[in-house]
């Protein structure tokens, strides 16, 4: 079964909006990752936070992981009709040889 | 110079034939992958090679097999084509297992 779970599935926002994006998983993990995919394209890496941190940042990226929760977040701020893509969380497993796990991802669109 | 590489980008086959992707990687890295995303978007992965050894087979069919002849490359011959084996599959590779991953294009196969 898949790990992460995104949510929303869909996001449509104006640009200059904050679009966020949520991964929920099940297991105990070493790291969560966030990927960007655009249509027809392979993932691109966009950032990776260790189950130890809470806040990462990465230019216009925010990501925050509650591990009690077992959840993250993905904020993208001031949104750009660049940034519309299919966007995935991948946990990396504990245990085992640490294989990532991708999410059903969310589709955000933004509009000029 | 693309990091990852695979060819072909296309490939469109008649059921029951035999076909191969190959995939490259020229970022020096250890450990390269091959993931299976289908029509719904679900990215799963289904080889990991670690240094031409075999370190993750994903329950995938024996029809499936992965061929690592250096550590540069990892290439998926695929037997007896099926419509179920009608995908975009993904080659990857990362420095260590579980941490940034670095993806190819992608192979669209589609099986008629």
């Amino acid at each position: 079964s898949q790990q992460g779970e995104e949510d929303p599935q869909a996001l449509s926002i104006q640009e200059g909006e904050n679009a966020t994006m949520n991964c929920s998983y099940k297991t105990s993990i070493n790291n969560l990752q966030w990927y960007r995919q655009n249509s027809g394209r392979g993932l691109v890496h966009l950032i990776l936070i260790r189950s130890n941190e809470r806040e990462k940042h990465s230019g216009r990226l925010r990501v925050t992981l509650d591990t009690s929760k077992k959840s993250s977040s993905l904020l993208i701020t001031a949104s750009r009709a660049a940034d519309t893509a299919s966007y995935f969380c991948a946990t990396g497993e504990r245990g085992g040889y640490n294989k990532l796990i991708f999410g059903a991802g969310t589709r955000l669109a933004v509009h000029p | 110079d693309t990091a990852v590489s695979q060819t072909p980008k296309y490939l469109v086959t008649q059921m029951g034939n035999d076909k191969s992707i190959k995939c490259e990687q020229n970022l020096g890295h250890d450990t390269m992958y091959w993931y299976k995303q289908d029509s719904k978007k679900f990215l799963k992965i289904m080889f990991s090679y670690n240094n031409k050894e075999l370190i993750i087979n994903e329950t995938v069919p024996n029809r499936f097999s992965p061929k690592s002849p250096d550590k540069a490359h990892l290439n998926l011959h695929i037997n007896s084509l099926e419509l179920g084996d009608s995908a975009v599959y993904f080659c990857a590779s990362s420095q260590v297992m579980g941490n940034e991953q670095f993806f190819g294009p992608g192979t669209r196969l589609t099986v008629l």
